[in-house]
């Protein structure tokens, strides 16, 4: 099944940027496509990015498009998510997800960013 | 990218079913055997209860069941326990994303 955790949650200002890292064990990280999801205080899940088993198909929802890039080093076993121009919205326990059965399989337990001045 | 509609609530006794509907579009639930279905403690990850629409991860109790009509899926709870309450939250993929329904908060009574 494997495991995934989370970090780089911080505080940072509006127009900041900051670079979630996803950690994986106990699967073949390089066969799964990973996703990025997250949850807003008090609010429902959100999905927000996928990307494919070798990195080269991505997709983002409309939201953060243009300013969320996704990525992952298959040789590290990480799955990264770099957040540039960031607003107070997208304040939220960020989680990231093995992608299987076109499903979210397995989750971290997430980081939390906050922005905020 | 429209969230799916799922009720706000929904409530039953322990031992009895409970069904939580999720409606989409032709553009996602209906268009695709891709609804997912998940089950989120307070304060914990969310965790997958139902995948293409009615197939059970390993370890998931078969009192849980999938269904889908037309442009709307349905998540049963059967003998509901009072470990059943928690946030379902269904998903579809959409072509080329994914989206979520807004949330139902199951209480056991």
């Amino acid at each position: 099944e494997g495991q995934l955790v989370e970090s780089g949650g911080d505080l940072v200002q509006p127009g900041g940027s900051l670079r979630l890292s996803c950690a994986a064990s106990g699967f073949t990280f390089s066969r799964d496509w990973m996703h990025w999801v997250r949850q807003a205080p008090g609010k429902g899940l959100v999905w927000v990015s996928r990307i494919d088993f070798d990195g080269i198909t991505t997709a983002y929802a409309d939201s953060v498009k243009g300013r969320f890039t996704i990525s992952r080093d298959n040789a590290k076993n990480t799955l990264y998510l770099q957040m540039n121009s960031l607003r107070a919205e997208d304040t939220a326990v960020y989680y990231c997800a093995r992608g299987q059965w076109y499903a979210m399989g397995v989750w971290g337990q997430g980081t939390t960013v906050t922005v905020s001045s | 990218q429209s969230a799916l509609t799922q009720p706000p609530s929904a409530s039953g006794s322990p031992g009895q079913s409970v069904t939580i509907s999720c409606t989409g579009t032709s553009s996602d639930v209906g268009g695709y055997n891709y609804v997912s279905w998940y089950q989120q403690h307070p304060g914990k990850a969310p965790k997958i209860m139902i995948y293409e629409v009615n197939k059970r991860p390993s370890g998931v109790p078969d009192r849980f069941s999938g269904s889908k009509s037309g442009n709307t899926a349905s998540l049963t709870v059967s003998g509901l326990q009072a470990e059943d309450e928690a946030d379902y939250y269904c998903c579809s993929y959409t072509g080329s994303s994914w989206v979520f329904g807004g949330g139902t908060k199951l209480t056991v009574l």
